[in-house]
């Protein structure tokens, strides 16, 4: 069974700090990892994906994100953020069940 | 700009009543998901289709919720008897392959019911 675990409900921090959305995941075969943003009211966008190779993934709008097998996480990242960042982020992992399973979200507020 | 088009938007329903929502997946996208998002952000996963054929579906033990795929016409999710805690947000996304690729998502279709 697979599961994503998305430690922090809300993130509050000004515009310009940088920050730090937490995913934990378990999965017991060869995963992806997603990323995905919702502003209010819509669906869901695409940030970024990692699936094997180089574990920092890039993704849009100066967003990255690490996978680390030995913690079973993959935290996205953002080293300046703006006001416009303001959405809930979702991580999200799928395997070759044809299923994707998605964490419970991280409502990020910034501040001006 | 999302290119899955969902229809409608919102849907306000009394408690029995059917409620149909559709979904024009991305061409070229032969995988279509449907998620049910609650009021607490949390998804649940309804079913997947890979053109026409269903690839996975929870256990809609109660059979209020039908879904299919047909060729040339938009996908749709259908409740035939609207309860109230079957108000949510409605997603449907596509994806070029069923494993392993992106998934674009359209606005959503909220439904109320009251």
């Amino acid at each position: 069974t697979q599961t994503v675990s998305q430690s922090d409900a809300h993130v509050t921090v000004f515009e310009g700090d940088s920050v730090e959305l937490r995913c934990n995941y378990s999965y017991g075969g060869s995963i992806y990892l997603s990323w995905y943003i919702q502003h209010h009211g819509r669906g869901l966008q695409f940030l970024l994906k990692y699936y094997s190779g180089n574990p920092v993934v890039q993704g849009v709008n100066g967003f990255k994100a690490e996978f680390s097998k030995s913690d079973s996480s993959f935290h996205l990242r953002k080293a300046s953020v703006h006001w416009s960042d303001s959405a809930v982020y979702f991580c999200a992992v799928g395997g070759s069940n044809n299923r994707i399973f998605f964490g419970d979200g991280t409502q990020l507020v910034v501040k001006p | 700009n999302s290119k899955v088009i969902q229809t409608p938007r919102y849907l306000v329903k009394g408690q029995g009543q059917k409620a149909k929502m559709r979904c024009i997946p991305e061409k070229g996208h032969p995988v279509v998901f449907w998620y049910q998002q609650n009021k607490n952000n949390e998804f649940k996963f309804l079913i997947n289709f890979q053109n026409q054929e269903v690839l996975q579906q929870i256990d809609m033990t109660e059979k209020r919720f039908s879904a299919e795929c047909p060729s040339n016409s938009p996908c749709s999710l259908e409740i035939q008897s609207s309860e109230a805690g079957d108000s949510a947000l409605y997603l449907c996304a596509s994806s070029r392959q069923s494993s392993g690729n992106t998934l674009y998502f359209g606005e959503g279709s909220r439904l109320i019911v009251v």
